[in-house]
């Protein structure tokens, strides 16, 4: 069975910086594309950033372009997103999400971060 | 960025109808598209991906049409676990959109 643990969130303050952490098991992570997802407080989905699965390649919404970086280490199966220069437009859920072909065929539970001074 | 817009934003139908949601795209996606059902307080649940192909596990009851820039989930015969928020997704590239959403209502 597919599991993705979040991890992280917490209340910062405004320009402050958090690092999520997603614990990936029950499939094969090195071989998988994955993704973060947000969703702010009574909000729709926006998706925030990808990456291959090697690492090679990384991706990133226009919101958060050279404020968040994602990465992965998969000899550990995580997926991490360093984010900086927090804002309150960037208080969400975060959901870590696997990738397959393109559509996130799994999530993690979420892990809300609240940016407030 | 390619923009996904929903109609409608909120539906009300009660148990036993056939209810449709409408998912529109600012240029093509092609066939690129997928449909997710979401619950209050839980993550998103994949429906449908490359526009009509049933995820495993999902009820026949859904189905999804559609291609290019305009496309359609309907379920058949609506359920009482039905009632949650529906949202499109293009992913004709690696920087996907969703649509705003629409919230199925008990009526």
């Amino acid at each position: 069975e597919v599991q993705l643990l979040e991890s992280g969130g917490n209340l910062v303050q405004p320009g402050g910086s958090l690092r999520l952490s997603c614990a990936a098991s029950g499939f094969t992570f090195r071989t998988n594309a994955m993704s973060w997802v947000r969703q702010a407080p009574g909000k729709g989905l926006e998706w925030v950033s990808a990456i291959t699965s090697s690492g090679a390649d990384t991706y990133y919404a226009d919101s958060v372009r050279g404020r968040y970086t994602i990465s992965r280490d998969n000899s550990k199966n995580t997926l991490y997103l360093q984010m900086n220069s927090l804002g309150a437009e960037d208080t969400a859920v975060y959901y870590c999400a696997k990738r397959t072909a393109g559509v996130f065929d799994s999530w993690g539970q979420g892990t809300l971060v609240t940016v407030s001074p | 960025d390619i923009q996904m817009t929903q109609s409608p934003s909120t539906l009300s139908a009660s148990v036993g109808d056939r209810v449709t949601i409408t998912c529109r795209a600012s240029q093509t996606v092609n066939n690129w598209l997928a449909w997710y059902q979401q619950k209050p307080g839980k993550a998103p649940n994949l429906l449908i991906y490359k526009a009509s192909t049933l995820q495993s596990g999902v009820p026949s009851r859904f189905s999804g049409t559609g291609s290019g820039t305009e496309f359609t989930l309907t379920i058949s015969s609506l359920q009482p676990d039905d009632f949650a928020t529906y949202y499109c997704q293009q992913y004709n590239s690696f920087s996907t959109t969703f649509g705003q959403g629409t919230k199925v209502e008990i009526k």
